[in-house]
């Protein structure tokens, strides 16, 4: 089945720094590829998604892009602050009923000040 | 509006005992979603309807997890003889259509902690 592989697991920046987070898939037929941010205790909210026709794409300070030959896509978060730190989460679709999420195991992004 | 909610936000169940963890999705979305969230690790997929009809339910751990959704809006995740492993936040998801790529809304799961 699906595979996703997320990396690094934690990631520790200076606020102003950049962030990136990676992750791989395996299943080449995956076309929606979403990232969630989750705070403690809190429900993950969507944060940016990609689609497989395009290559990146970007929101204010948070891009992502997308490698389809290699299944691999990343989130880059610039100028961080700290209500950025949070778990990241990435997750590539299923092409089965609906619109099934295979999950990475997440990034805890902390935002030094 | 009103997003996705679930009831009760924390359950405490004794080991062998039956829970039943309630979904209310945003309201006309067709499809919804179960996903279990243990402690530090992403969602994993449970079991997914469209309106009334359970389409998969490939997730689900064992034949002591059942899921049910009889009007096509609320959905009921039961869990019969509960054992420790089961502990973990239980999320619910939604989506307007079935189309394959719409956005899921999160609700802000159910952590259950099994005794």
């Amino acid at each position: 089945g699906e595979n996703v592989e997320q990396h690094p697991s934690t990631l520790s920046v200076q606020e102003g720094d950049s962030a990136v987070i990676k992750c791989t898939y395996s299943d080449s037929a995956s076309n929606y590829f979403p990232w969630y941010k989750q705070e403690l205790g809190k429900r993950p909210q969507l944060i940016i998604d990609i689609r497989s026709n395009v290559g990146e794409k970007k929101d204010q300070r948070i891009a992502v892009t997308l490698n389809k030959t290699a299944k691999h896509f990343s989130l880059h978060i610039t100028e961080t602050q700290p209500e950025d730190s949070a778990v990241y989460f990435c997750a590539a679709s299923i092409q089965e009923y609906g619109n099934k999420l295979v999950f990475g195991a997440g990034t805890i992004l902390r935002v030094k000040s | 509006g009103a997003g996705v909610s679930q009831s009760p936000r924390y359950k405490v169940a004794k080991r062998g005992q039956d829970v039943a963890l309630r979904c209310d999705p945003i309201s006309g979305h067709v499809s919804l979603f179960w996903y279990q969230q243990a402690l530090g690790q992403g969602p994993e997929f449970l079991t997914y309807f469209q309106n009334e009809a359970q389409l998969d339910k490939s997730g689900l751990p064992s034949d002591r997890f059942f899921a049910e959704r009889p009007e096509g809006s609320v959905s009921t995740l039961k869990i019969q003889r509960t054992q420790q492993e089961d502990s973990a936040v239980y999320l619910c998801a939604s989506t307007w259509g079935s189309w394959p790529q719409e956005t899921q809304y999160f609700g802000p799961g159910t952590r259950l902690l099994v005794l």
